[in-house]
């Protein structure tokens, strides 16, 4: 069965270092999407992507973050200079059409200290 | 601004024992609401979703009617097992050219013991 998958499982940083998050998703779909989960808090919408472009962002995704499709099957986050408070887990989503199932991947845990 | 309250875990229950994990929601239109369950390892599966007041959405034995007078999408199990020990997030999101990403809850730990 297809699967959303992302590399690597934990990343660990120093301060102020850039981090690239990988994710492959499921190969016709068409929107993907970006989520971070602090440790005890709720899941939280990052961003989304279609058409090479993004979609729609919340707040929390600042100048700090940037994302991208480099190639026909990856998708990847970057933060230019992490900070303590960007130590959470990263899920990326994807789904064949706006509004539709979104399928998760299994997270990457990034711990900046 | 949308938002997701879940009860607290975790919840610890025994095999074949009656399940219900609340959910309340606060959203200024009509969303669709879902329950996702995220198995130890692995990534948020939706579990089920309902698309309107008075839906029901079921799948493995769960569970929940969108009730739209009460704000809520309760989760229920009438029996269960080990294997439903996981962490379940409840959802909610706009359809048909609304927001793209969906609104979480902080998602509930069970735990069921044999």
């Amino acid at each position: 069965e297809p699967e959303v998958t992302q590399t690597p499982s934990h990343q660990v940083t120093q301060m102020g270092q850039e981090v690239i998050l990988r994710c492959v998703p499921i190969s016709n779909h068409l929107y993907f999407y970006w989520y971070r989960q602090i440790l005890g808090q709720k899941v939280e919408f990052l961003v989304s992507f279609y058409n090479n472009e993004i979609s729609e962002k919340s707040e929390i995704f600042d100048d700090q973050f940037s994302v991208e499709r480099p190639d026909g099957s990856n998708f990847t986050l970057k933060i230019r200079s992490t900070k303590l408070e960007d130590s959470a887990m990263y899920f990326c989503a994807s789904s064949v059409g706006r509004s539709l199932e979104q399928f998760f991947g299994p997270g990457t845990r990034l711990t900046v200290l | 601004g949308d938002s997701v309250t879940q009860m607290e875990g975790p919840v610890t229950l025994s095999e074949e024992a009656f399940l219900t994990i609340n959910c309340t929601y606060t959203a200024t239109g009509y969303p669709s609401l879902f329950w996702y369950v995220q198995y130890p390892g692995e990534g948020l599966q939706l579990l089920l979703k309902a698309t309107k007041a008075d839906d029901k959405g079921s799948n493995k034995g769960f569970e929940a009617t969108y009730r739209k007078e009460t704000t809520s999408f309760h989760l229920e199990k009438g029996s269960v097992q080990v294997s439903d020990s996981a962490v379940y997030f409840c959802a909610l999101q706009y359809s048909g050219g609304g927001a793209d990403g969906l609104t979480f809850g902080k998602g509930t730990h069970l735990i069921i013991q044999p």
